[in-house]
C-alpha cells in the first residue's frame, strides 16, 4: 500500500519569498513516481513537476523545484519568488510500479498556500 | 500537456434523479480512466477506474450499483449518478492516461459540481 502525508494543512509566505511544502511519502514499489499538483478555487488540478524514483536529479519546472530525499522518503515542493497566483491547494501525490495495471494516484490531504502581500 | 473535458461543469438536480458526466480526452487515446470525488477542504477519492471496453474497477466502499461508468472508446467514459440524494452533493473530477506506467501523468478534466436538492 501507498501513503502520502502532509503534515502542513495551511501555510502563509510574502510575495516574492520562497516557500516549501512537505511531503512524505511509504510505499513499498522498487519503483514510483511523485507528482505535485496544485488546485486553484476554479477546482481544476494543475500538474507541477515529476519527480522519478530512480532520477539522479531533482526536478526542476521553472519557479518549482522539487528536493527529493529517496533516504528519507521526502519529496518536498519548493516555490520561489512567490506570486500572488500561487495561492491555491497543493497535492502531493505518487503512483507505484506498472503491474500490468492501472497504476493509480495515491493523493496527500493537502497543503492551502495563501500568499500575501 | 494533453486536454481533458468534462460536462457538464456543474449540475443542479432533484433527489432521485440520475445524472450523466462525461468526461472525454480531446487531442490522446486514454487507455485508462480515473473517476475521483472530492468534498470540500478535502484531498480527492479515486472512485473507480475505467478501460476501454472492460467493466469499471470500483474502490472498496464505492457502491457500483450506484455510480456506473461506462468506457465505450479511448476518448470518453461517462459516470452516472443513480438516483441521486443530498449526500451525492460533491466535485467530480475524471483523469485520463495515455498507456500506463509510474511515469505517466495523468491528465485531469475541470471537475464537475454535483448539488442534489
Amino acid at each position: 500500500a501507498q501513503k502520502i502525508t502532509q503534515t502542513q494543512p495551511g501555510m502563509f509566505v510574502q510575495e516574492k519569498e520562497a516557500v516549501t511544502l512537505d511531503c512524505t511519502y511509504d510505499t513499498s514499489d522498487p519503483s514510483y513516481g511523485l507528482f505535485w499538483y496544485k488546485q486553484p478555487s476554479s477546482g481544476e488540478m494543475i500538474f507541477l513537476i515529476y519527480q522519478g524514483s530512480y532520477d539522479q536529479q531533482n526536478a526542476t519546472e521553472g519557479r518549482y523545484s522539487l528536493n527529493f530525499q529517496k533516504a528519507r522518503k521526502s519529496a518536498n515542493l519548493v516555490i520561489s519568488a512567490s506570486q500572488l497566483g500561487d495561492s491555491a491547494m497543493y497535492f502531493c501525490a505518487m503512483k507505484g510500479l506498472n503491474t500490468g495495471t492501472a497504476s493509480k494516484l495515491t493523493f496527500g490531504t493537502g497543503t492551502r498556500l495563501q500568499v500575501t502581500l | 500537456g494533453a486536454v481533458v473535458s468534462q460536462h457538464p461543469s456543474w449540475v443542479i438536480c432533484k433527489s432521485g434523479t440520475s445524472v450523466k458526466i462525461e468526461c472525454r480526452s480531446l487531442d490522446f487515446q486514454a487507455t485508462t480512466m480515473f473517476w475521483y470525488r472530492q468534498f470540500p477542504k478535502q484531498s480527492l477519492m479515486l472512485m473507480a477506474t475505467s478501460n476501454e471496453g472492460s467493466k469499471a474497477t470500483y474502490e472498496q466502499g464505492v457502491e457500483k450499483d450506484k455510480f456506473l461508468i461506462n468506457h465505450a472508446s479511448l476518448t470518453l467514459s461517462t459516470l452516472t449518478v443513480t438516483s441521486a440524494h443530498p449526500e451525492d452533493s460533491s466535485f467530480y473530477i475524471c483523469s485520463a492516461e495515455e498507456g500506463q506506467g509510474y511515469r505517466n501523468e495523468q491528465f485531469f478534466g475541470p471537475g464537475t459540481r454535483l448539488t442534489v436538492l
